[in-house]
């Protein structure tokens, strides 16, 4: 099956930094989703992004397709940006339905 | 995106008793819903999906007769863990996809189970 490679497994800022979190996969998708995991557990949707970039107030994403991998920029870091950041993708040559995630970034932002 | 609710957040049972969480999509009718099981500090892996009106299909590895599906409406799908052990203690968090002009899947708020 697909492999998703998320790098860096852990990142401490300090409140005000920027930072890049960084999704590789190993082969086409059709399906490529950005999730923040806060401390309940509960799975946030940040960005829908097989291809292109998008930008959402200090978020913004960019997914290289051909070169199969994306990005996640997070700028001005607050502290409520702490939790775990999966990259979560759909493989194009197998089921439609079946999201593959990565390890996941674990950010801690100091304030 | 689609709104999903599930319940219970949160839950103890003794070893031995079955655990039933419910999934149910709010805003429209989801003929498959997803069920994920996250180990502490692990990535999400998809263990089943839940097709109404007909068989769940499972993952690889995951037991069907222990984790019990059942997708009886479109607007809700249960899992049940039978016979439960402490080493099925996990957080399990359903979704469902999207509908247009929204893409992608919507997580419920997910349940911590804990056996004893």
């Amino acid at each position: 099956g697909i492999q998703v490679e998320q790098s860096p497994p852990d990142l401490i800022l300090q409140e005000g930094a920027n930072s890049t979190l960084r999704c590789n996969f190993s082969d086409s998708v059709n399906n490529l989703q950005w999730f923040h995991q806060n401390p309940w557990g509960q799975l946030i949707n940040l960005f829908y992004i097989p291809s292109g970039t998008k930008q959402n107030g200090r978020l913004s994403a960019t997914t290289v397709a051909t070169e199969r991998y994306s990005l996640l920029y997070i700028s001005s870091s607050q502290t409520t940006d702490s939790g775990v950041y999966f990259c979560a993708v759909g493989d194009s040559g197998g089921s439609n339905y079946k999201l593959t995630f990565g390890k996941g970034t674990l950010l801690t932002v100091n304030p | 995106g689609a709104v999903v609710s599930q319940h219970p957040s949160r839950v103890i049972c003794k070893s031995g008793t079955s655990v039933k969480i419910e999934c149910r999509s709010l805003d429209f009718q989801a003929t498959t819903m997803f069920w994920y099981r996250q180990f502490p500090k692990q990535s999400l892996m998809l263990m089943a999906t839940s097709n109404e009106g007909s068989k769940a299909t499972y993952e690889q590895g995951v037991e069907k007769d222990k984790f019990l599906i059942n997708h009886a409406s479109l607007t809700l799908s249960t899992l049940t863990v039978t016979s439960a052990h402490p080493e099925d203690s996990s957080f399990y968090i359903c979704s469902v996809e999207n509908n247009p002009p929204y893409y992608g899947y919507t997580f419920g708020s997910g349940t911590r189970l804990t056996v004893v």
